[in-house]
Parts: C-alpha cells; sequence; structure tokens
C-alpha cells in the first residue's frame, strides 16, 4: 500500500481556498486517491475520490497530475465548520480497499 | 437507512475483562470494516468483511481480538481480557462492492482501566 505525507497542520481564514497536498510517491497503477474529513468524536466521512487529473463535487476538488505522485484537495471559501482533520489515502479499490489512514492534516479555520 | 450504527458508544471496563461491541452497517453494503483509533491519530485498520467472509486482518487484531459477521449482516469486535492499551474509540464502517466510498458510524470509545 502506498504511504502519504501531508501537512500536520493548516490554518486559514473563512472565506479563503485552502489547497491541502499529499505525496504518494509510490501509488501503484490501480491505486485510487481518495480524502475523508473527520471532526472530534465522529468518524471519518467520505469527501472525494480520484483516478488521474481533476475531479470536482459540491463540497471540494481533487487535483491530481499526470505522475500520480501527488494530489491536492481543494476547499473553497472554507468556513469555521470545515476545521478538521482530512486525511489523504491511497489503496486499490477493487480486491477489498484496505484502508490506511495517516495522522492527517489539521486544518484551522478563524474568522 | 439512518447510516452505520454502532453499540454501545462508549463502554468503560476493568482490565481483565471481556467486551463485545456491535456495528450495524447500511443494510444493502456487503463489506464491512473495523478501526481503532486513539487520541491524535488517524484510524487503524483491524479487519474487513466481505459479506460473512473475513478477508483481512491486520496485525494489531492480536489474539485477544476477534471480530465477527455471521449472516453477512451486522458484525461484533470483541476483546478479550482488556488490557489498558486497548482504551481507544472503535469505528465500524461498510461499503459496496465497488468501493468508492466507505461510510464510518460514530464509534465506540473504549475506557480501559
Amino acid at each position: 500500500l502506498a504511504k502519504t505525507t501531508q501537512p500536520i497542520s493548516m490554518d486559514s481564514y473563512e472565506g479563503q481556498e485552502v489547497n491541502i497536498t499529499c505525496s504518494h510517491n509510490n501509488i501503484a497503477t490501480n491505486d485510487y486517491i481518495t480524502w475523508y474529513q473527520q471532526f472530534p468524536s465522529q468518524g471519518p466521512r467520505f469527501i472525494i475520490q480520484g483516478y488521474k487529473t481533476k475531479v470536482t463535487n459540491e463540497v471540494a476538488s481533487l487535483f491530481i497530475p499526470a505522475d500520480r505522485k501527488s494530489s491536492t484537495l481543494s476547499l473553497p471559501r472554507v468556513s469555521l465548520s470545515d476545521t478538521a482533520v482530512y486525511y489523504c489515502l491511497v489503496g486499490d479499490r477493487t480486491g477489498g480497499f484496505k484502508t490506511i489512514f495517516g495522522a492527517g492534516t489539521r486544518l484551522f479555520v478563524k474568522a | 437507512d439512518t447510516g452505520v450504527s454502532q453499540d454501545p458508544r462508549h463502554k468503560i471496563t476493568k482490565r481483565g475483562q471481556n467486551v463485545t461491541f456491535r456495528c450495524d452497517p447500511i443494510s444493502e453494503h456487503n463489506r464491512l470494516y473495523w478501526y481503532r483509533q486513539t487520541l491524535g491519530q488517524g484510524p487503524e485498520f483491524l479487519t474487513y468483511f466481505q459479506n460473512e467472509a473475513q478477508l483481512e486482518k491486520s496485525r494489531l487484531l492480536s489474539d485477544r481480538f476477534s471480530a465477527e459477521r455471521p449472516k453477512g449482516s451486522f458484525s461484533t469486535l470483541e476483546i478479550q481480557r482488556t488490557e489498558q492499551g486497548d482504551s481507544a474509540m472503535y469505528l465500524c464502517a461498510s461499503s459496496d462492492s465497488g468501493g468508492n466510498e466507505q461510510f464510518f458510524g460514530p464509534g465506540t470509545r473504549l475506557t480501559v482501566l
């Protein structure tokens, strides 16, 4: 399973765009990139998943360069309620998708 | 369907006691996962079921831990002879066969005194 590296913490202000980058240098051909969000005392919540280029949903965008060795989660116009831990995961979803979470990035949004 | 549910939400036990947790996944999901999370860390994978078959187990799942999913629906995680190091949040998640997204329950917080 590919190991991921992401910043331990980030600060932002309300209304700003936040970009969290994740490195996954040994990503395999079948691996997908998935991001989860977790609030204190809750289970993680799926945000977005992608394989290459760009994926966008109502919550975020995921940018994946051609070499797929990194990815960037983009949160447009964050609010205080986006303060949470964000996890980047890499794994093969066809075989059961054993999921390895790292320590995540703690995003703190200030007023 | 209201999502993944876990019971109990909190459990306090004394060292050496056995505890059992239950997870009810989203009804149409055939995949079920158990994780353990300690303060400040991400969830650690413990085990995974596809229907009733336990397909993967982490080395974290010592002989004191056992998980079952007898009818391919709900699952139980039992910890025998609990130790203080077992204190953690135990999370359950489920997904469909595509595995695109895991839906997590609220977790069971275990405190071993």
